[in-house]
């Protein structure tokens, strides 16, 4: 069964700091992963979809690799902003038609 | 192109009451997977219907039941409410095709609380 682990599970930063959050997963046979952005008691955003024969995704300040070999991923943010405060999840898919596997999140604050 | 919708936001429940929630998925997307967060969670899966036949479920009792309608929109039914069923109840729409990844956008959410 795959289990997706997110460290650390909060996080608090000044602005203006480049930051990592960590994403790891059990079963390494993975169709594709996906970054999520959630504000508190809303819905899902999605950044980045990486699939597993990509390395790494790009977007704006934002990047996500895939180490699917050691079952890792992570996401960096470049110069944090206070607009970043949110929680993250990362999670994965098996197959094509198969549902996804989430983490608990990391929740980033953003200080000004 | 019209995001993803859900209806109620929010919702107050008793205890072994029934509930019913919707979803309008993404203009073209034929596939609904719902979800459920409980507080401090991530997102666990309960079901998904493709072309309006249920295709996947999650460790979820039959009280969860759902139906997709000929336009694609959804509905998820939850009978004799729980106190654990209290969570926020997300949507997601994709379509299913590799060449889109099956990538799947979420709505807002639903917010239930059983009292």
């Amino acid at each position: 069964k795959q289990e997706v682990t997110q460290i650390p599970a909060a996080l608090s930063v000044p602005e203006g700091e480049n930051l990592v959050l960590n994403c790891s997963f059990t079963d390494s046979a993975i169709y594709n992963l996906q970054w999520f952005r959630q504000d508190p008691g809303k819905g899902l955003t999605s950044l980045l979809l990486i699939q597993s024969s990509q390395r790494e995704q790009t977007s704006g300040r934002l990047n996500a690799s895939l180490d699917k070999s050691s079952g890792r991923s992570t996401l960096y943010i470049a110069a944090s902003q206070p607009g970043d405060s949110a929680t993250y999840l990362c999670a994965v898919r098996a197959g094509g038609n198969t549902p996804l596997v989430f983490g608990k999140g990391t929740r980033l604050s953003v200080i000004a | 192109e019209t995001g993803v919708t859900q209806s109620p936001t929010h919702l107050i429940k008793t205890r072994g009451q029934q509930v019913t929630l919707r979803c309008s998925s993404q203009s073209g997307h034929n596939t609904v997977s719902w979800y459920q967060q409980a507080l401090g969670q991530g997102p666990q899966f309960i079901f998904q219907y493709y072309r309006e036949e249920e295709n996947g479920r999650g460790n979820f009792p039959p009280r969860f039941s759902g139906l997709q309608f000929p336009n694609y929109s959804s509905e998820l039914n939850v009978n004799a409410l729980e106190l654990d069923d209290s969570a926020l109840y997300l949507c997601a729409s994709s379509l299913q095709r590799p060449a889109n990844s099956y990538e799947q956008y979420f709505g807002p959410g639903t917010r239930l609380t059983v009292t």
